[in-house]
């Protein structure tokens, strides 16, 4: 069955990690998307990309990398500039057509210990 | 720009009464309206989407919503709702360059 996968799905960072979310897809789709969720503030994008090589901030990108080396795979990185990683992070990619909306992965809980 | 309200925060219900979720829109571009589910600590999930065609649409658990253009809203309901249907719902408008744009989620709560 296709999916997206996104793993680890608890990940425990101190204080100055860098910390890697991994998402994959077998979807074949081109475009991935990473939000992030916390209580009360619905869905906030971090980066997309419509295609690999290429990728665009979102509306808080700061502290988070991406990168977009393969169709299958776009994974962020939350590095030790984000002030408060706490939240729920999910992954998505977009059909196309008539299966044109977003999939989900099943999501990272990340906590900053 | 596109932009999503959902009216309701929360909704708290009794099971086996009928619901609605309250979805109203903005949109420059054509019209897709997608409503999501999602239970604690999951993803969220596709219940239905409006892309074209008839203005009622069904979806998964029994759901179904309406398209009303004249009133920009795209409002979910369900007849007779269990405890399992306890979850957030976000409601989502095609946005641009190829994204979706979320309301900030109504939390359904089916009490005993």
């Amino acid at each position: 069955d296709g999916g997206i996968t996104q793993s680890p799905k608890y990940l425990f960072r101190k204080e100055g990690q860098n910390v890697t979310l991994s998402c994959e897809q077998n979807l074949n789709h081109d475009a991935m998307y990473w939000y992030r969720q916390d209580p009360g503030q619905g869905l906030r994008l971090i980066y997309y990309s419509q295609i690999v090589n290429d990728f665009q901030k979102g509306d808080i990108a700061e502290g988070y990398s991406v990168s977009r080396e393969k169709k299958e795979s776009f994974p962020l990185t939350v590095t030790s500039a984000q002030k408060n990683p706490t939240a729920f992070y999910l992954c998505a990619s977009m059909g196309q057509g008539r299966n044109y909306g977003y999939t989900f992965g099943s999501g990272t809980r990340l906590t900053v210990v | 720009a596109q932009s999503v309200t959902q009216l309701d925060s929360q909704v708290p219900v009794f099971e086996e009464a009928p619901v609605e979720l309250r979805c109203n829109y903005s949109s420059s571009v054509s019209v897709y309206l997608f409503w999501y589910v999602q239970y604690p600590n999951q993803g969220l999930q596709l219940l239905l989407k409006y892309l074209s065609g008839s203005t009622l649409v069904k979806g998964i658990n029994g759901f179904e919503a309406e398209f009303n253009k004249s009133q920009t809203s795209f409002h979910l309901r369900k007849p007779s709702v269990h405890i399992s249907d306890t979850a957030e719902y976000f409601c989502a408008v095609k946005g641009s360059n190829y994204k979706l744009t979320f309301g900030k989620g109504t939390l359904l709560t089916v009490n005993p």
